[in-house]
């Protein structure tokens, strides 16, 4: 099955500097790649995805990129704000009768 | 998108004993999902709930021990048994946000439990 890696576990920036997590996958099949955001205490919100037909994505101050030849993909988040705070998670699908398998998470802590 | 709605909010339990969590959704899904995540940790799939025959389990799940039933489209509950403190984890359902892909989940509010 598919297995995604997602590194660093941790992260922690400062107000507006930039914030990269980087996840990796294993099943060349997987064509879709969403990332989630879990506030402390509430439920993960989907904030953005890519599909494997593009290479980049960009959402206001956030973007993910994907490298298809190498299996891995990017949350690059600008201007870091402390609301950005929160557990992040990428995972990887094959399609829409295939549920995704997700990352172990980023903790993303953003100092004022 | 869908409301979800999850009873209880968060439970303590002793060990031994079940837990039945419920899961509400405003309008009709084919497929509801369970996840687990324990304590820093991912988001686990326990187990995929058809309406109208047996869920279907992942790997490392069981029925004895993670009962689900899904009388009809916008209703599940998944029974944690025989608990023991391992089993303190957020449980959520999930629907899919598109109707015929599972591609995005859209979670409810989860259940937090612990078990002393």
């Amino acid at each position: 099955g598919e297995n995604v890696e997602q590194h660093p576990s941790t992260l922690s920036v400062q107000e507006g500097d930039s914030a990269v997590i980087k996840c990796t996958y294993s099943d060349s099949a997987s064509n879709y790649f969403p990332w989630y955001k879990q506030e402390l205490g509430k439920r993960p919100q989907l904030i953005i995805d890519i599909r494997s037909n593009v290479g980049e994505k960009k959402d206001q101050r956030i973007a993910v990129t994907l490298n298809k030849t190498a299996k891995h993909f990017s949350l690059h988040i600008t201007e870091t704000q402390p609301e950005d705070s929160a557990v992040y998670f990428c995972a990887a699908s094959k399609g829409g009768s295939y549920i995704p398998t997700f990352g172990r998470g980023t903790s993303l802590i953003v100092h004022p | 998108s869908a409301v979800i709605s999850q009873k209880p909010s968060r439970d303590i339990c002793q060990r031994g004993t079940s837990l039945t969590i419920q899961c509400q959704v405003d309008s009709q899904v084919t497929m509801m999902f369970w996840y687990r995540q324990q304590p820093g940790q991912s988001l686990t799939l326990i187990a995929t709930a058809n309406q109208g025959s047996e869920a279907t389990y992942e790997s490392g799940f069981v029925i004895d021990k993670f009962p689900i039933s899904r009388p009809n489209l916008t209703f599940s509950t998944l029974t944690v048994s025989n608990m023991s403190p391992e089993d303190s984890s957020i449980y959520l359902c999930s629907v899919p946000r598109v109707a015929g892909s599972y591609n995005e989940q859209f979670f409810g509010p989860g259940t937090r439990l612990t078990v002393l």
